[in-house]
């Protein structure tokens, strides 16, 4: 069975501070791995990464893949209020061209 | 464009009633997929639509939930006899096709069984 796991569960930090959110997966035959921002509304999209070592960037937000060690990060740099979501991984596995397995998120608090 | 919507936002459902939770997904989008997010937990796969074909209903979690997209626009999610168990969120996603796997989220419908 696919497994995503996220890390931690949950983050208190000051604004300006920079956090960085980890997600591990044990999955069979990985295609690739998704980042959602989940406040209390729909899940919005951040980033998909399908190669390893390749850094996505959006402005404060960036995450990168390590297809050996089984694991993604996503680093938010200069964090705002704003930025208080919980954080969701997800990863979509061969066997389907659909199904994408979720963790359970990360909740950040970023306070001013 | 407009995004996903569902309907209601929100729905009160005494134990033993029948629900129906509706989804509009984006114009256009062929793939339909419907969540289910209890509190605290990620989002978990219930069921994939290609058009109006159901193709996986494999996280269906009992024979008390049924899906729908007749006209392969507009899908229903249905949940009969509801258990106190079956409060969660559920979130309905669409995507334009099966070669791109980023899912559009709608809002979610919040439904609690008292």
């Amino acid at each position: 069975e696919d497994k995503v796991v996220q890390s931690p569960l949950s983050l208190v930090v000051h604004e300006g501070d920079t956090v960085t959110l980890n997600c591990s997966y044990e999955v069979t035959n990985f295609r690739s791995l998704l980042w959602y921002k989940q406040e209390k509304k729909a899940p919005t999209f951040l980033f998909m990464l399908t190669s390893s070592g390749i850094e996505k960037k959006s402005g404060r937000l960036s995450s990168i893949l390590d297809k050996k060690e089984l694991f993604s990060i996503l680093n938010i740099t200069a964090t705002q209020t704003g930025d208080s979501a919980i954080y969701l991984c997800a990863v979509k596995s061969g066997g389907s061209n659909y199904k994408l397995t979720f963790g359970k998120g990360t909740l950040l608090t970023v306070n001013p | 464009g407009a995004g996903v919507s569902q309907s209601p936002r929100y729905k009160v459902a005494k134990r033993g009633q029948d629900v129906a939770l509706r989804c509009d997904p984006i114009s256009g989008h062929v793939s339909l997929f419907w969540y289910q997010q209890a509190l605290g937990q990620g989002p978990e796969f219930l069921t994939y639509f290609q058009n109006e074909a159901q193709l996986d209903k494999s996280g269906l979690p009992s024979d008390r939930f049924f899906a729908e997209r007749p006209e392969g626009s507009v899908s229903t999610l249905k949940i009969q006899r509801t258990q106190q168990e079956d409060s969660a969120v559920y979130l309905c996603a669409s995507r334009p096709g099966q070669g791109t796997y980023e899912q559009y989220f709608g809002p979610g419908t919040r439904l609690t069984v008292t």
